[in-house]
C-alpha cells in the first residue's frame, strides 16, 4: 500500500479481555517496528522484525504481550488479559533496508487502545 | 540500551522566531532520525541524519557523531510547526526515542 496501515484505529475493551492490533507495512519494507505511546509521553520500543530473522522482543513489557509477522508482511500485536495500564496508542512503523530510503521509518496512524 | 536525552522539554515561541532543539545520545549510532508529531498524533520523518548536515526548507539538522549529539534548527517558525519533535537513534536495529521537545508557536 501507499502507507503503513493500522487497524483498528480505536479499540475500547474491558479489563481482562484479549486484543489484537494489526499493522500492514509498506510493500517491500522488510523492517517493522511496534511502539507504545502513553498520553503525553515518548515512544516506548516494543518489538522489531527484520525479514526472516528472529524478532528483537527486548521491549515487550510482559509475557501478556506477543507479536508475529506472517509472510514477512502483515504483523499482529496481541495483548492478553488486558490491564488498565495497557491503555495507550500503539504505533507501527516500517522501513526498507536498502536503497535511498534505507532505515528511514514511516509510521502508521496508530491504534488507540482504551482498557476500562 | 542507548540513552537519548532531548532538550528543552518544552519551548514556546512567537511566530517568526528561530529555535534549536538538541538530542544527546549515550553511545555510537549508525542511525539517527528526527520526527515531528503533529497535534493529531501523526509522526512524520523530518531527517535521516546519522552524521553531517542536511537542510529542508526552514528546517535543518546537524549530527556530530563523534560528540554524540544532534541539533535540529527551525527558522522563521510558523504556527504549523507546533507539536512534539522526537529524536530517535539506533546502533543496531532497534530505534530508541527520546522523550521529545514540545514546541508551541504562538501567532
Amino acid at each position: 500500500g501507499a502507507g503503513v496501515s493500522q487497524s483498528p484505529s480505536n479499540k475500547v475493551t474491558e479489563k481482562g479481555k484479549d486484543v489484537e492490533l494489526r499493522c500492514d507495512p509498506i510493500s517491500g519494507h522488510t523492517a517493522l517496528y511496534w511502539y507504545r505511546q502513553s498520553l503525553g509521553q515518548g515512544l516506548e520500543f516494543l518489538i522489531y522484525f527484520q525479514g526472516n530473522s528472529a524478532p528483537d522482543k527486548s521491549g515487550l513489557p510482559s509475557d501478556r504481550f506477543s507479536a508475529e509477522r506472517t509472510g514477512g508482511s502483515v504483523s499482529t500485536l496481541t495483548i492478553q488479559r488486558t490491564q488498565q495500564e495497557d491503555s495507550a496508542v500503539y504505533l507501527c512503523a516500517s522501513s526498507p533496508i536498502s536503497g535511498a530510503w534505507a532505515n528511514v521509518l514511516t509510521f502508521g496512524a496508530g491504534s488507540r487502545l482504551t482498557v476500562l | 540500551g542507548i540513552q537519548v536525552e532531548q532538550s528543552p522539554p518544552d519551548l514556546i515561541l512567537q511566530e517568526g522566531a528561530n529555535s534549536t532543539l538538541r538530542c544527546n545520545f549515550s553511545d555510537s549510532v549508525n542511525n539517527l532520525q528526527w520526527f515531528h508529531q503533529n497535534p493529531w498524533g501523526q509522526l512524520i520523518n523530518l531527517f535521516y541524519i546519522p552524521s553531517g548536515t542536511k537542510q529542508n526548507g526552514r528546517l535543518s539538522a546537524t549530527t556530530v557523531a563523534t560528540e554524540r549529539y544532534s541539533l535540529l534548527y527551525i527558522s522563521s517558525s510558523q504556527t504549523t510547526d507546533s507539536g512534539v519533535y522526537f529524536c530517535a537513534v539506533a546502533n543496531n536495529n532497534d530505534m530508541r526515542f527520546g522523550a521529545g521537545t514540545r514546541l508551541t508557536v504562538k501567532p
